[in-house]
């Protein structure tokens, strides 16, 4: 049973607009959330995370909303750029709002930004 | 440099083989985590590992054997491996500073 679960297998975006990628958890246990981004042949690059104690976290372009009432957190980028066409996975984990535990993934989203 | 490294990159071999996949990190993190990655499925834990000598099972163990003598080093062995282990293998490491998990390069296994 997948606990996260990420039901857009790809997305595709112009560049300077919006992506808008979009992740659901069952587990009412998960207390940290991250998005990680992996480009093909290299391992996952840590993204941006959030605690359930928030329900927004910025960093730059970047911002994830978390809706714990509905299990769902997003990850907006914006605007995107050419460079962040990447897999995007989005983790959970219930290790008392740390984030080195152990983590569950997504099945991740294929992010592609034109030009 | 500091990092998280895995060998081999890529590997080949034939069901009934063992193999080992290693995992070395100069950070001195004390956890140390082995993920495989299938189409599908995203990334699921095999095994972790939070110090020296302490390890224990995630989400997929069956088949997979781990060891941690050093802190730095965290191999994952196949004892008979199968078709079904083909995958793209990932360690990561981190520690209680409350950092997120650093990922290695992985390591593409075929197994024919």
């Amino acid at each position: 049973d997948q606990q996260v679960k990420q039901n857009s297998p790809s997305l595709s975006v112009q560049e300077g607009r919006i992506s808008i990628l979009n992740c659901d958890y069952t587990n009412s246990m998960f207390d940290y959330f991250l998005w990680y981004k992996k480009y093909p042949a290299e391992g996952p690059t840590f993204l941006i995370s959030i605690s359930s104690i928030k329900d927004k976290n910025e960093d730059g372009r970047f911002t994830v909303f978390l809706n714990k009432s509905a299990k769902h957190l997003s990850l907006h980028i914006v605007p995107s750029q050419p460079g962040d066409s990447a897999v995007y996975f989005c983790a959970a984990s219930d290790a008392g709002g740390t984030s080195y535990g152990k983590l569950t993934f997504g099945q991740g989203t294929i992010l592609t930004v034109h030009p | 440099d500091a990092g998280i490294t895995q060998s081999p990159r890529y590997k080949i071999t034939e069901t009934g083989r063992q193999v080992t996949l290693m995992c070395h990190q100069t950070w001195s993190h004390s956890y140390m985590f082995w993920y495989r990655q299938d189409l599908g499925h995203g990334l699921r834990l095999i095994y972790y590992s939070a110090a020296a000598d302490i390890t224990d099972k995630g989400e997929v163990p069956d088949g997979y054997v781990v060891s941690r003598s050093k802190t730095e080093n965290f191999p994952l062995t196949l004892e008979s491996a199968t078709r079904s282990q083909t995958s793209v293998y990932f360690c990561a490491s981190s520690d209680p500073s409350n950092q997120p998990q650093h990922f290695g390069d992985g390591t593409r296994l075929s197994i024919l």
